[in-house]
C-alpha cells in the first residue's frame, strides 16, 4: 500500500546526542515536510523540501537539519543544539500545487515519532 | 497574530448528536485553502475535509461538513450523528496562496472531542 513510513516510533536520547528520524514515502510526491507537535499545541513546521537536494527552513528550524538525497526519503536530524527536543515529530508529503489526494493539495502524514530526551 | 485560532480546547457531545468545532483564520491572501484533520490517540493525522477560498458552496464529506463564512473568516467543522470513534483531537489548518509549490500548512492548537455514550 502507498503511504509514509516513519521510524522509529519511539526514541530515547541522552542530552548532547544527535538523533536521526527516518521518513520514507512511496506516493511519488515531490514535496515532503517535517512538523513538530508539543502537548496542547498545534503542529509547527520545521523544514520542507520541494525537490531533491533542496529544502527550506520552516518556522522552528533551529537545532534541526535535514537532507533530501532521494525523492522518497527526507530524514530529520535533531541535533544537540535543539534546546527542548522532547516532542512528537510528524513527517508528511504532498504533490506540488493543489493536486494531492482529491485535488485539495492535502498533506499525507506518517504515524509519527515520539522523541524523549532523558 | 495567529493564522489559525481554535478557541475550544475540549468539547463533549452525546453519541448520535451533532457537534460544531470552531475555527477562525487570518490571512490577507485572497487565495487560500482550509483543511480539517483528525488525530486519534495513535497519533496519525487523518484528512477530513477541504474548503477553497473561491469555493461557492460549503464542503461536505459524509458526516463532515464545513460551515464556511468568508466575511467572518471562520471555517467551522460540523460532525453529524457523532460516533464513539469520533473521539479525537481535531485540527484546523490553512494554506495561503494558490498552492503552486509546497503546501505548507499552518495549524491551530486543536480541539479535543469526546463522544459520550
Amino acid at each position: 500500500d502507498g503511504g509514509i513510513t516513519q521510524s522509529p516510533k519511539y526514541l530515547f536520547r541522552k542530552e548532547g546526542q544527535n538523533v536521526t528520524l527516518s521518513c520514507e514515502q512511496n506516493l511519488n510526491h515531490d514535496a515532503m515536510y517535517w512538523y513538530r507537535q508539543d502537548p496542547g499545541q498545534g503542529l509547527r513546521l520545521i523544514y520542507y523540501s520541494q525537490i531533491v537536494n533542496d529544502f527550506q527552513k520552516g518556522d522552528i528550524a533551529e537545532g534541526y537539519s535535514v537532507s533530501r538525497e532521494k525523492k522518497e526519503s527526507f530524514p530529520l536530524t535533531v541535533t544537540s543544539a535543539q534546546k527542548n527536543p522532547t516532542a512528537f515529530y510528524l513527517c508528511a508529503s504532498s504533490t506540488l500545487g493543489g493536486t494531492s489526494g482529491r485535488g485539495t493539495g492535502e498533506l499525507f502524514f506518517g504515524e509519527g515519532s515520539r522523541l524523549t530526551v532523558l | 497574530a495567529q493564522k489559525i485560532t481554535q478557541t475550544q480546547p475540549g468539547m463533549f457531545v452525546q453519541e448520535k448528536e451533532a457537534v460544531t468545532l470552531d475555527c477562525t483564520y487570518d490571512t490577507s491572501d485572497p487565495s487560500y485553502g482550509l483543511f480539517w484533520y483528525k488525530q486519534p490517540s495513535s497519533g496519525e493525522m487523518i484528512f477530513l475535509i477541504y474548503q477553497g477560498s473561491y469555493d461557492q458552496q460549503n464542503a461536505t464529506e459524509g458526516r463532515y461538513s464545513l460551515n464556511f463564512q468568508k466575511a467572518r473568516k471562520s471555517a467551522n467543522l460540523v460532525i453529524s450523528a457523532s460516533q464513539l470513534g469520533d473521539s479525537a483531537m481535531y485540527f484546523c489548518a490553512m494554506r495561503e496562496g494558490r498552492g503552486t509549490g509546497a503546501n505548507n500548512l499552518f495549524f491551530g492548537t486543536g480541539t479535543r472531542l469526546t463522544v459520550i455514550p
